[in-house]
């Protein structure tokens, strides 16, 4: 089945620095790339997804690169603001359509 | 995107009892899923709920611990039973929708905080 890996788990950035999470995944049949942020006490929070015809998509200080050849994918996040602060997920959708997520990183904007 | 209530939203319980959690969803919605997510850890997938048959359950979840219903398209519950410590996590309801919200991907309630005692 499918597996999720995700680098780093923990990153520390100085307000208005930017911030970069990365994912691989084992499941060459994968097509569906989301992110989420989960705040304490809360549910996951879809922030962007992407979908394996798209090499990249962007929303706002938010964007997503996929490399199906190399299968990783990465969360990128600028002008990080200390509200940025939270645990971020992966998640790969496999080919039932269920999603598997990475381990998580704990993000922590200084200001 | 799809609403979804899920309750309780925190319970403590007492070891060797059961623990029913609901989830309903304000639309139709193709698929549910229920997770885990232990203490400071990732989402497991536990089981994809089927309206009108049983679970499909990932490996290391049975259905004698954690018995699934979805008896329509817009509600599902997951039952922890004869609770342990080891089973004090959150559990998570999660859904994709039909045609018109697939768009908004998979959405997640905000959990129910259990812990056994």
């Amino acid at each position: 089945g499918e597996n999720v890996e995700q680098h780093p788990s923990t990153l520390s950035v100085q307000e208005g620095d930017s911030a970069v999470i990365k994912c691989t995944y084992s499941d060459s049949a994968s097509n569906y790339f989301p992110w989420y942020k989960q705040e304490l006490g809360k549910g996951p929070q879809l922030i962007i997804d992407i979908r394996s015809n798209v090499g990249e998509k962007k929303d706002q200080r938010i964007a997503v690169t996929l490399n199906k050849t190399a299968k990783h994918f990465s969360l990128h996040i600028t002008e990080t603001q200390p509200e940025d602060s939270a645990v971020y997920f992966c998640a790969a959708s496999d080919r039932g359509g269920k999603l598997i997520f990475g381990q998580g990183t704990e993000l922590s904007v200084k200001p | 995107s799809a609403v979804i209530s899920q309750k309780p939203s925190r319970d403590i319980c007492q070891r060797g009892t059961s623990l029913t959690i609901q989830c309903q969803v304000d639309s139709q919605v193709t698929m549910m899923f229920w997770y885990r997510q232990q203490p400071g850890q990732s989402l497991t997938l536990i089981a994809t709920a089927n309206q009108g048959s049983e679970a499909t359950y990932e490996s290391g979840f049975v259905i004698d611990k954690f018995p699934i219903s979805r008896p329509n398209l817009t509600f599902s519950t997951l039952t922890v039973s004869n609770m342990s410590p080891e089973d004090s996590s959150i559990y998570l309801c999660s859904v994709y929708g039909t045609e018109s919200l697939k768009n908004y991907g998979y959405t997640f309630g905000s959990g129910t905080r259990l812990t056994v005692v």
